[in-house]
């Protein structure tokens, strides 16, 4: 089956900062969604981007299909944005999600 | 409803009971997902439910797992004589006619002592 990256496994930021974290898939996808895991342990979509690039106030997505990887970008980070950022792909459009291990960002005050 | 919800919130159950677990969709979702988060890990798929079709359930560890979805809305998952390991947070999300828009409901904390 398809397998998912997430990179880095851990990020902290100083409040204000911009980050790039980063999703690599094994095999061609269907469809990429990016989630926000809140502290209390909500998930929200923030983007569907199978290809292209999509924005959303500071947070922006890029997805190569080409290139097997997709990238999130946040700007002007602020501690709400602190949680737990999941990429997930499916193959075949059923919408079952593979999820990756997520990366885990900190934004401090 | 306005959102995907899911009862009780938190479980606590022995080893060896069985245990049910309720999700509510969003009105008018027709697909509908369960899945599995144990801790400091990534999602794990387990059912997923398409109106009257039949459930994909290739993703259940065991036949000590299963679900049913009643009239197109609710779904129950049932965990019959649970192990430790069963442990984890159990989170369920629906969306329309299974396209990208998926809402997660807050989850149930299933701990198995």
């Amino acid at each position: 089956g398809i397998q998912v990256e997430q990179s880095p496994p851990d990020l902290i930021l100083q409040e204000g900062a911009n980050s790039t974290l980063r999703c690599n898939f094994s095999d061609s996808v269907n469809n990429l969604q990016w989630f926000h895991q809140n502290p209390w342990g909500q998930l929200i979509n923030l983007f569907y981007i199978p290809s292209g690039t999509k924005q959303n106030g500071r947070l922006s997505a890029t997805t190569v299909a080409t290139e097997r990887y997709s990238l999130l970008y946040i700007s002007s980070s602020q501690t709400t944005d602190s949680g737990v950022y999941f990429c997930a792909v499916d193959d075949d459009s059923s919408y079952k999600l593979i999820f990756g291990s997520g990366t885990r960002l900190l934004v401090r005050p | 409803g306005a959102g995907v919800s899911q009862s009780p919130s938190n479980k606590v159950t022995e080893k060896g009971k069985d245990v049910e677990l309720r999700c509510d969709p969003i009105s008018g979702h027709t697909a509908l997902y369960w899945y599995r988060q144990s801790l400091g890990q990534g999602l794990e798929f387990l059912i997923y439910f398409q109106g009257n079709s039949a459930p994909d359930k290739s993703g259940l560890p065991s036949d000590r797992f299963s679900a049913e979805r009643t009239g197109g809305s609710v779904s129950t998952l049932t965990i019959q004589r649970t192990q430790q390991e069963d442990s984890a947070v159990y989170l369920c999300a629906s969306s329309l006619t299974g396209g990208p828009g998926y809402t997660f409901g807050s989850g149930t904390r299933l701990t198995v002592v």
